[in-house]
């Protein structure tokens, strides 16, 4: 079975920009977070999506957002790129939200703003 | 708010050594508590979890790890370190109503 997947793995922009990454989890699992991070400030949860519903959101400002299709594909966005946002981007998923289930890890999208 | 500490920023170990990497969490209930691994430029293996029951945790590669609730910890070991087991340790604990709540992560040197 095909492991989580992020699209792309690495990107540089620019201050002000926009971006969108990609995250394709493993087949049949229907429940998909993000996570931001940053050697200052480890890894810091952006949000879940289950059943293409926004679940649980993290304390990032509303240049972060997401969404999930039908297909359990998930994009996130951040508008208005700040030199902060430099930061590996983490997508993991899991079978359904429950706190028992184990997350599987895709290997992330290196985002560096210049 | 749910926090999980871990001491130390960086363990230097010698291959064949054993490891025990230390994790403490503060969490009113019942705790879900994780390890994950972090090899460079790769995403995050979760190494074993702990819900509830046997106190001592078996998990892949060999590792193991021991809650103890009056500390508040839960504390990764192994008994021989090999070379390849150098990485970022990261330990979790499952906030209710978000999602895994990390620690700022241990990096393990191994040394020969």
């Amino acid at each position: 079975k095909a492991g989580v997947t992020q699209t792309p793995r690495y990107l540089i922009k620019t201050r002000g920009q926009q971006v969108t990454l990609s995250c394709s989890p493993i087949s049949g699992h229907r429940s998909v977070s993000w996570y931001q991070q940053t050697p200052g400030q480890g890894l810091q949860f952006l949000f879940e999506y289950f059943s293409e519903t926004q679940r649980n959101k993290g304390n990032f400002p509303g240049r972060f957002s997401g969404r999930q299709f039908s297909n359990s594909r998930s994009e996130m966005n951040v508008s208005t790129l700040e030199l902060g946002d430099s930061a590996l981007y983490l997508c993991a998923s899991s079978p359904n939200p429950d706190r028992s289930n184990e997350q599987f890890f895709g290997p992330g999208t290196r985002l560096t703003v210049l | 708010a749910q926090s999980v500490t871990q001491p130390d920023i960086h363990i230097t170990v010698s291959e064949g050594a054993s490891l025990e990497l230390r994790c403490n969490y503060s969490y009113g209930a019942t705790p879900y508590l994780f390890w994950y691994v972090q090899s460079p430029g790769q995403g995050l293996q979760l190494l074993l979890k702990y819900f509830s029951g046997d106190t001592l945790v078996q998990g892949i590669k060999g590792f193991e790890a021991e809650f103890k609730r009056s500390q508040s910890s839960f504390n990764l070991k192994k008994p021989s370190v090999h070379w390849s087991d150098a990485a970022e340790y990261f330990c979790a604990v499952y906030q209710a109503g978000t999602a895994l709540i990390f620690g700022k992560g241990t990096t393990l040197s191994v040394s020969s």
